[in-house]
């Protein structure tokens, strides 16, 4: 079973539209998640990183962790055409190591 | 802030040369930086931790004798493929860890072998 599953799309969507995208994992000791946003061709953005398990809104992102059912989710509200892009969720392993889910490619059509 | 830079972004050499690819944080010290490996359409592996002043430590299954790591200084890394072959064709990312749990990566360096 890998670490960090994430169903890699591709996703589309209308411009205005709410994006869910979800992860699982399978080590219930992980306590960091994050998520990362790729352009093509581009390095990733760090977008948010939580602790635990709850809510953290930024903005139009929010970030839920569900620690009970293992499972990582981010929001997108009013969603743009500057938001197709590639979002990885990540896990934090130990003190440093990231593992990365397979990331999901979201298209945001005008 | 934050900011991380690669250099070059894109490089074509031929098979059984090497190639030093070059992260540097450019507004912040980073006493670690990590170097992945991107696949197209596949997500990040981690090669190795580069903490500086000291040597990497390789992931599970990574050359070290290929991907050698040198972290000569708190703002740079570089990354030297040593005879690359094509299938060392790649986009390679670096990252450094700047407080807490928070990684900024770089732009990447897309790798061409021929």
């Amino acid at each position: 079973q890998k670490e960090v599953e994430q169903d890699p799309g591709p996703l589309s969507v209308p411009e205005g539209a709410i994006v869910s995208l979800n992860c699982t994992y399978s080590n219930s000791a992980f306590q960091y998640f994050m998520w990362y946003r790729q352009y093509s061709r581009k390095g990733p953005e760090l977008l948010m990183y939580t602790y635990s398990s709850g809510n953290k809104e930024d903005g139009r992102f929010t970030a839920q962790v569900d620690k009970s059912s293992k499972y990582i989710s981010l929001f997108i509200r009013d969603s743009q055409p500057s938001d197709s892009a590639t979002y990885l969720c990540a896990i934090l392993q130990g003190a440093q190591k990231l593992v990365f889910g397979q990331g999901t490619r979201l298209t945001i059509n005008p | 802030g934050a900011v991380v830079s690669q250099h070059p972004s894109w490089v074509i050499c031929k098979s059984g040369t090497s190639v030093k690819i070059e992260c540097r944080s450019l507004d912040f010290q980073a006493t670690t930086m990590f170097w992945y490996r991107q696949f197209p359409k596949q997500s990040l592996m981690l090669m190795a931790t580069s903490n500086e002043g000291s040597k990497a430590t390789y992931e599970q299954g990574v050359e070290k004798d290929k991907f050698l790591i040198n972290h000569a200084s708190l703002t740079l890394s570089t990354l030297t493929v040593t005879s690359a072959h094509p299938e060392d064709s790649s986009f390679y990312i670096c990252s450094a860890k700047r407080v807490s749990y928070e990684q900024y990566f770089g732009p990447g360096t897309r790798l061409t072998v021929t």
